[in-house]
């Protein structure tokens, strides 16, 4: 079956635009999850979805960042007025769900590679 | 900030040599996972350790776990030249006191091993 898949693969884009990332989790994966990786870094936490919520958002940097899951699938990540501090690669990840006993195994897609100018 | 902290940041060894990464981590946890990322590819899942074990093998992987200590260990024995990648460790954060458990995964920043033919 199909992996997780991000569109686009990259995007460059100009300081103060405003950009949407797109995650296609894997299909009945209710768990997903956003990540930003910047070079030599591990990925970093943003957001955790459980179906159409957000169930924890701590990783957000500021409120230019905001994510959505409407249906329970497909999620957008969108960045608001772009800082060049905002370049980096956007990871999406997908679990069949987190589990009463902590994170199950993440499933993750190639990632977005967004540069800010 | 990141949880999980590896050691060493890189490593290199000649095909057929066993590769031993170590990470450690700051809070109690429910499962600890390594992945690995290959140069320019995802993230891939190796394997999970949950904290009541001790030790658990997939094909040359085996992971050791020490929750007196905080620490893992990521053995690759009989190393190939495809194994060069980038492992992380990556760990939950279980939150004991409110009684449940956080469902953020938090990487350390990898180890960087290079298998030579």
């Amino acid at each position: 079956g199909a992996g997780v898949s991000q569109t686009p693969s990259n995007k460059v884009t100009e300081k103060g635009k405003y950009v949407e990332l797109r995650c296609d989790p894997i299909s009945g994966h209710t768990a997903l999850y956003w990540y930003r990786q910047s070079l030599g870094q591990g990925p970093e936490f943003l957001i955790y979805f459980q179906g159409t919520g957000a169930a924890d958002d701590s990783g957000l940097p500021n409120d230019r960042f905001f994510a959505v899951r409407p249906e329970g699938s497909v999620s957008t990540l969108k960045i608001q007025r772009t800082e060049r501090g905002d370049s980096a690669v956007y990871l999406c990840a997908s679990s069949l769900r987190a589990s009463g006993r902590g994170v199950d195994e993440q499933f993750f897609g190639p990632g977005t590679r967004l540069t800010v100018l | 900030s990141q949880q999980g902290e590896e050691d060493p940041q890189a490593l290199s060894i000649q095909e057929g040599e066993n590769a031993t990464m170590n990470c450690s981590y700051k809070t109690s946890i429910n499962n600890l996972q390594w992945y690995r990322q290959n140069s320019g590819r995802g993230l891939v899942h190796l394997i999970l350790i949950r904290s009541n074990e001790r030790e658990k093998h997939s094909g040359r992987l085996r992971v050791t776990l020490d929750t007196s200590k905080k620490s893992s260990s990521l053995l690759i024995t009989a190393s190939r030249a495809a194994d060069t990648a980038s492992y992380f460790c990556a760990t939950d954060d279980f939150q004991g006191n409110s009684g449940g458990s956080n469902y953020k995964l938090t990487f350390g920043k990898g180890t960087l091993l290079t298998v030579n033919p």
